[in-house]
């Protein structure tokens, strides 16, 4: 099966920065996203790692490391609007495979 | 980036009835679309990949049966939920890629069975 942690609740005070972990063991590796969702609303895509490094983005960036299975997410300058749900999400095949997502990580910003 | 759409955003119908849920990428063709159920404070899940012109593939403990899903063109899946139930009240997500990297997701319908 495919298995995709991450924890489930964070915290974090508005203009600091928070990371958020996943970790993976799927059966294949064909790239790992992040997307945020507000409550009520569809995922929107944040990032995309396919390679081992740092990606950056704006306020976001995205970590993955392939030989521990390992991503993180970087917020930066935290806003009260980034208060979220967080899903990272693996593609485990070629082609026009799903992704499978983990259960996401609801992040509230505080002030 | 690529827009996926979905119709109705929302949908309030009786236990027994069916219900329809249209997905459309608006400026991209897509061969192929994933349909998701959310329930509360969850993550998604997959119910099937729809593809253009043959049969949906179902994840496991999905009901092809109950959940009919239609790709009648590259730019458009339905999703048929049949004799619906309360339980079946969840948020439902369409998406599609446009190219090999990012994957675009509908806005979402939500869907309440009284």
């Amino acid at each position: 099966g495919q298995n995709i942690d991450q924890p489930t609740e964070m915290t974090a005070t508005e203009g600091a920065i928070v990371q958020i972990n996943c970790t993976y063991q799927t059966s294949g590796f064909n790239g790992l996203f992040w997307y945020q969702q507000h409550a009520g609303e569809a995922p929107t895509f944040l990032s995309y790692n396919v390679l081992d490094g740092l990606e950056e983005k704006g306020r976001f960036s995205s970590f993955l490391s392939r030989s521990k299975g390992y991503s993180y997410l970087l917020l930066k300058e935290l806003q009260m609007k980034d208060s979220a749900s967080y899903l990272c999400a693996v593609r485990v095949g070629s082609g026009n495979t799903p992704l499978v997502f983990g259960k996401g990580t609801r992040l509230s910003v505080i002030a | 980036g690529a827009v996926v759409s979905q119709h109705p955003s929302w949908v309030i119908c009786k236990s027994g009835t069916s219900v329809k849920i249209e997905c459309r990428s608006l400026d991209f063709q897509a061969t192929t679309m994933f349909w998701y159920r959310q329930f509360p404070k969850q993550s998604l899940m997959l119910m099937a990949t729809s593809n253009e012109g043959s049969k949906a593939t179902y994840e496991q403990g999905v009901e092809k049966d109950k959940f009919l899903i239609n790709h009648a063109s590259l730019t458009l899946s339905t999703l048929t939920v049949t004799s619906a139930h309360p339980e079946d009240s969840s948020f439902y997500i369409c998406s599609a890629r446009d190219g090999p990297d990012e994957q675009y997701f509908g806005p979402g319908t939500r869907l309440t069975v009284t």
